[in-house]
């Protein structure tokens, strides 16, 4: 089965700082790959994903991911955080065409006004 | 309206008793899901079902039973509750084509 690792378990960051989370993943076959963010006290809402093409993801809120594939890597990025963007982020991984999906153990961001 | 809802929000109880958390989707999806939530917000997946027939059943104790009287619903039944059974459950639900999950607000489960 497919699995997923987050390198980064607590970012610290001011405000309009850069961020980028790592995330990696193992599995020989095509995979769909995902980021979710969890908001304090609420569920999961997906950020963006990435099937097939560009490898390079743009999502909500000025979020990106980039898909290299040599790497198993999925970093998400953002030039410039905000406050609000303080969250728990998970990086998320399927295989093609399945429904067993596997999460990291997620990386929670904290950005300081 | 609500894509994902489950039921209750809050659920605090004593060890031994026997709870039940209830969910549906207004999605249309084919596949529903049970994930836990620990306290170090590691998501693990518990069940998924597809059209009513249960296709993921991760290593969980029997204690644990889904049931999904139609494809819309999912429920889960936790019998002889633990300590460590306290997390928080998440409902989710996707389609078969493997966009992504969508995902309820949450159980959180207290066992005193």
């Amino acid at each position: 089965a497919q699995s997923v690792s987050q390198h980064n378990h607590h970012v610290i960051l001011s405000e309009a700082a850069s961020l980028e989370l790592g995330c990696n993943y193992s599995y020989g076959g095509t995979v769909n790959l995902f980021w979710y963010v969890q908001y304090p006290g609420q569920h999961l809402q997906l950020l963006l994903k990435y099937f097939s093409g560009d490898p390079l993801v743009k999502g909500i809120k000025g979020f990106e991911a980039e898909f290299i594939k040599s790497k198993f890597s999925f970093n998400l990025r953002k030039p410039s955080v905000q406050w609000s963007d303080t969250a728990e982020y998970f990086c998320a991984v399927n295989s093609y065409n399945n429904n067993d999906m596997r999460f990291g153990a997620g990386t929670r961001l904290t950005v300081k006004p | 309206d609500t894509a994902v809802s489950q039921t209750p929000k809050y659920l605090v109880t004593q060890m031994g008793n026997d709870k039940s958390i209830k969910c549906e989707q207004n999605l249309g999806h084919d596949t529903m899901y049970w994930y836990k939530q620990d306290s170090k917000k590691f998501l693990k997946i518990m069940f998924s079902y597809n059209n009513k027939e249960l296709i993921i059943n991760e290593t969980v104790p029997n204690r644990f039973s889904p049931k999904s009287p139609d494809k819309a619903h999912l429920n889960l039944h936790i019998n002889s509750l633990e300590l460590g059974d306290s997390a928080v459950y998440f409902c989710a639900s996707s389609s078969m084509s493997g966009v992504g999950l969508f995902f309820g607000s949450g159980t959180q489960l207290s066992v005193l």
